[in-house]
């Protein structure tokens, strides 16, 4: 079955800093792959997403490139706010599993000013 | 335009009855999934629907669990007998179609189920 594997963090930062989170995934098909995030007091967002090997999804200066040969779908930004403070969840969904998301437990990240 | 509702926010509930939660999807969107969030599980996929049809049930935990959703629109979830570890937020989804992951999830707010 389909699985992903993040970061479980907390991860701090200060302002300005850059920011990695790794993600892996085990999917039987061939996935696409999401970030999402949760922002203090509100739903679930899709930040960026990928539907294809070598594709780069990008937001609000956020990046991460879907990597087959890793099974990778790391998150980076080279200088977070402080209102980037969130919950970040790497999913998948395959036309095998009804396109349902497969999430990641989440990173919890509090930047500091 | 509107995105996706819930209702209601919060529920309390004492173990043993019963709940109904509520959502309503974007308009037109056809597809709809539920999500349970809690902090031992994380996020787990309950039920998907394809119109009024569920073609994927194998996320509901126990027979206790079930769903329809009506006129390509509203779902319900209802909880029988509920249990303490039923306790967790219950998240709704609705994407235009179901597809290939061209089509985006958006997501409602929640609703925050505590069994007492």
């Amino acid at each position: 079955g389909n699985s992903v594997t993040q970061m479980e963090g907390p991860v701090t930062l200060s302002e300005e800093a850059f920011l990695t989170i790794n993600c892996t995934y085990t999917a039987t098909g061939y996935p696409s792959l999401f970030w999402y995030v949760q922002y203090p007091g509100e739903g679930l967002q899709l930040l960026l997403k990928a539907t294809k090997a070598d594709d780069k999804g990008s937001n609000k200066g956020f990046e991460a490139t879907y990597r087959k040969e890793t099974t990778s779908f790391h998150l980076e930004k080279g200088s977070v706010q402080v209102s980037d403070s969130a919950v970040y969840f790497c999913a998948l969904s395959d036309q095998g599993s009804n396109y349902k998301l497969t999430f990641g437990k989440g990173t919890l990240l509090t930047v500091n000013p | 335009g509107a995105g996706v509702s819930q209702s209601p926010s919060n529920k309390v509930t004492e173990k043993g009855k019963d709940v109904e939660l509520r959502c309503d999807p974007i308009s037109g969107h056809t597809a709809l999934y539920w999500y349970r969030q809690s902090l031992g599980q994380g996020l787990e996929f309950l039920i998907y629907f394809q119109g009024n049809s569920a073609p994927d049930k194998s996320g509901l935990p126990s027979d206790r669990f079930s769903a329809e959703r009506t006129g390509g629109s509203v779902s319900t979830l209802t909880i029988q007998r509920t249990q303490q570890e039923d306790s967790a937020v219950y998240l709704c989804a609705s994407s235009l179609v179901a597809g290939g992951g061209t089509d985006t999830q958006y997501f409602g707010p929640g609703t925050r189920l505590t069994v007492l």
